[in-house]
């Protein structure tokens, strides 16, 4: 079946390491996304992309980098820069609404919780 | 910024209608109003979505006003497994890579 898959579910990291997230979809969705969500708070965009090695940042990438080589994968790295990593990270993907099985068009990933120690 | 504004809470009776309003007074014309569910450490879920005329589908019902400012979701019949975080967007319809932005959402609890 198709859909995205992240990995890991659940995600320890000390302060001050480098983590990445990984996002994998087999819909042949051009465009991918990465919210963050915390405690009791909506989804916020931290990074797009709309096409291969192309990406835009959104609402709150700072602290955070990004790579699109490849159409099916948008790993997030959290850098040591973000203040408060601990959060659950989302991924998305989507087409045109109306256009796929879906109808928004969009697909979201099950999560990756992330605790910073 | 979400375009789009919803009480932070509400709760209703198993068994009985909830009502969730969302304003969005400045929604464009060629702006849709989508609602989103999420339950807790998932993924959000669509649930129904409407231009300028009342839509229902096997989930809910949507009222939109007719100068769609404002508009309400309805579970006709709220059980348990409806509590969840309900959000409202507007946004284009076929835009190819349109981001959500998700504002706070309303915090919906079925009570037994």
């Amino acid at each position: 079946d198709g859909g995205i898959t992240q990995s890991p579910k659940y995600l320890f990291r000390k302060e001050g390491q480098n983590v990445t997230l990984s996002c994998e979809q087999n819909l042949n969705h051009d465009a991918m996304y990465w919210y963050r969500q915390d405690p009791g708070q909506g989804l916020r965009l931290i990074y797009y992309s709309q096409i291969v090695n192309d990406f835009q940042k959104g609402d709150i990438a700072e602290g955070y980098s990004v790579s699109r080589e490849k159409k099916e994968s948008f790993p997030l790295t959290v850098t040591s820069a973000q203040k408060n990593p601990t959060a659950f990270y989302l991924c998305a993907s989507s087409i045109p609404a109306g256009t796929g099985v879906s109808e928004d068009g969009y697909t979201f990933g099950s999560g990756t919780r992330l605790t910073v120690v | 910024d979400a375009k789009t504004t919803q009480p932070p809470s509400m709760d209703c009776a198993e068994g009985r209608a909830a009502n969730l309003p969302c304003n969005h007074s400045t929604i464009s014309g060629n702006e849709y109003v989508y609602w989103y569910r999420q339950i807790h450490s998932q993924g959000p879920q669509y649930i129904i979505h409407g231009l300028k005329n009342n839509e229902t589908n096997e989930m809910a019902s949507l009222i939109i006003t007719e100068d769609r400012k404002s508009s309400t979701l309805i579970l006709p019949h709220a059980t348990l497994r409806d509590t969840a975080v309900y959000y409202c967007i507007v946004r284009p319809r076929m835009d190819s890579s349109y981001k959500l932005i998700f504002g706070s959402g309303t915090r919906l609890l079925v009570r037994p």
